[in-house]
């Protein structure tokens, strides 16, 4: 047990380029979560999944954004046309329903995204 | 819409002293949850509250949960350097499915 990975840990990108970035959650957490952070600021939930469906997505999550989860195991959040705004640190989360870890969630160590 | 309320927001206090942090929402829940994050890292689980009355306690660090008053507390008891960091309080927006509303944080600094 790693831990929730994320990668890239940093992506500097200009306005208008698309960026992705992937989570890979710990092993045998059916569900993933992804999070977005601002400067002194506490996360706002985005999405999440169980296994790979989708059941989800905040208002904040403009048509720009898109996630997947496919086979159910890592995931990957795509922002497309990125806009100054969208600068921020991305966290990926995953927990396991039911199990001795009830309740709990285990977040990654992040994405800071800048656009430039 | 579901808020939740920390404070204090900031909070310099030195070490040995004693301090409450408090969170207070806005709508029912049963699921409070406690992280720390330390400058450019990710937020680290301290604690899960899952019932009315629940409380736990790891270290210096001890939370509790009132449902009926829809507030938890983070007590802080001799203080150390150590923990000096942001914690934030997280409030389970849909029950059971773990979908979390964090507060504002707050920025702990320990002086010595």
């Amino acid at each position: 047990d790693t831990g929730v990975s994320q990668n890239p840990r940093h992506k500097i990108t200009k306005r208008g380029q698309n960026v992705t970035f992937r989570c890979d959650p710990i092993s045998e957490h059916n569900r993933l979560y992804w999070y977005r952070q601002t400067l002194g600021q506490g996360p706002e939930f985005l999405t999440y999944f169980q296994n790979e469906a989708q059941l989800e997505k905040s208002r904040l999550l403009s048509d720009r954004f898109s996630a997947e989860r496919p086979k159910g195991s890592f995931s990957t959040l795509e922002i497309q046309r990125t806009e100054q705004g969208d600068s921020a640190m991305y966290l990926c989360a995953s927990s396991r329903r039911g199990g001795l870890s009830r309740g709990k969630v285990f977040f990654g160590s992040g994405t800071q995204l800048s656009v430039l | 819409e579901l808020k939740v309320e920390q404070n204090p927001l900031f909070l310099s206090m030195q070490e040995g002293k004693n301090y409450t942090i408090y969170c207070n929402y806005s709508t029912t829940s049963d699921r409070l949850y406690w992280y720390r994050q330390d400058p450019g890292k990710s937020l680290e689980s301290l604690f899960v509250l899952l019932s009315n009355g629940a409380v736990k306690q790891e270290g210096r660090l001890m939370a509790s949960l009132d449902t009926k008053a829809r507030l938890s507390t983070l007590h802080i008891t001799a203080a150390v350097h150590d923990l000096s960091a942001t914690y934030f309080c997280a409030v389970d927006l849909d029950f059971g499915n773990e979908k979390l509303t964090f507060g504002t944080g707050t920025r702990l600094t320990i002086i010595p």
